[in-house]
């Protein structure tokens, strides 16, 4: 499976300010994935990465808050704009990886874990 | 609207049995997973049931019934390791994932 290296692991921010983080894959993938994890939720999709197009963004959540990069097939980053303490969470990036053939598992970052004072 | 429903928080003994509970509304079914988070970590794959039926991998198995919207997770001779929250995911029939909240699964001696 594909080993993900996402960065910072946690930061603390003032509010009002803009935070990026970078997801590193070691191998190409066509999509990568931006989840949201609040504290006793479930993993929230927020956009999904695609190289060469503009990320492909869930309900709820719009570019100009999260803007993505997608520069190329092993390389993301989501940064999350103009910050509040609601937007105090975790991060994870993740990319579909096999087997068992056509489950298409995913495979996570260790997250990014934002506090916003 | 979707909905994945399992058990905020479990208590067990270490060496017992546990079984977790998923109970799922979704438009379509196109596969059910359950993922292992210790706290801190990130979502480790568990294991994919798309068939109804019992999956077996070592100490965890996992169970599906499509007709009931119904999965288990089964873990045997617990260890203290295993204390994590699992989650329960569905994937729809457009191929999105539906998560469950997470169990909270807490081991004591």
């Amino acid at each position: 499976s594909a080993v993900i290296s996402q960065k910072p692991s946690r930061d603390i921010c003032q509010r009002g300010t803009s935070l990026t983080i970078q997801c590193q894959v070691d191998s190409q993938v066509t999509m990568m994935f931006w989840y949201r994890q609040q504290p006793g939720q479930s993993l929230t999709l927020i956009a999904t990465a695609n190289q060469g197009s503009e990320a492909t963004y869930e309900s709820g959540f719009v570019i100009d808050k999260f803007p993505i990069s997608r520069p190329n097939l092993t390389f993301s980053t989501l940064t999350v704009s103009n910050m509040s303490p609601e937007d105090s969470s975790i991060y994870l990036c993740s990319v579909v990886t096999g087997p068992p053939s056509g489950a298409n598992v995913l495979t996570f970052g260790a997250g990014s874990r934002l506090t916003v004072l | 609207g979707q909905n994945i429903d399992q058990p905020t928080e479990m208590t067990a003994t270490e060496g017992a049995i546990v079984q977790i509970n998923c109970t799922y509304q979704t438009s379509g079914f196109n596969g059910l997973f359950w993922y292992q988070q210790h706290a801190g970590e990130a979502p480790t794959f568990l294991s994919y049931n798309v068939l109804d039926g019992l999956e077996e991998k070592g100490r965890f198995s996992s169970f599906l019934s499509r007709s009931k919207g119904y999965s288990y997770l089964l873990l045997k001779e617990l260890q203290m390791k295993d204390s994590a929250s699992y989650l329960c995911a569905v994937r729809d029939s457009n191929y999105q994932l539906i998560w469950g909240a997470g169990t909270k699964l807490i081991i004591k001696p």
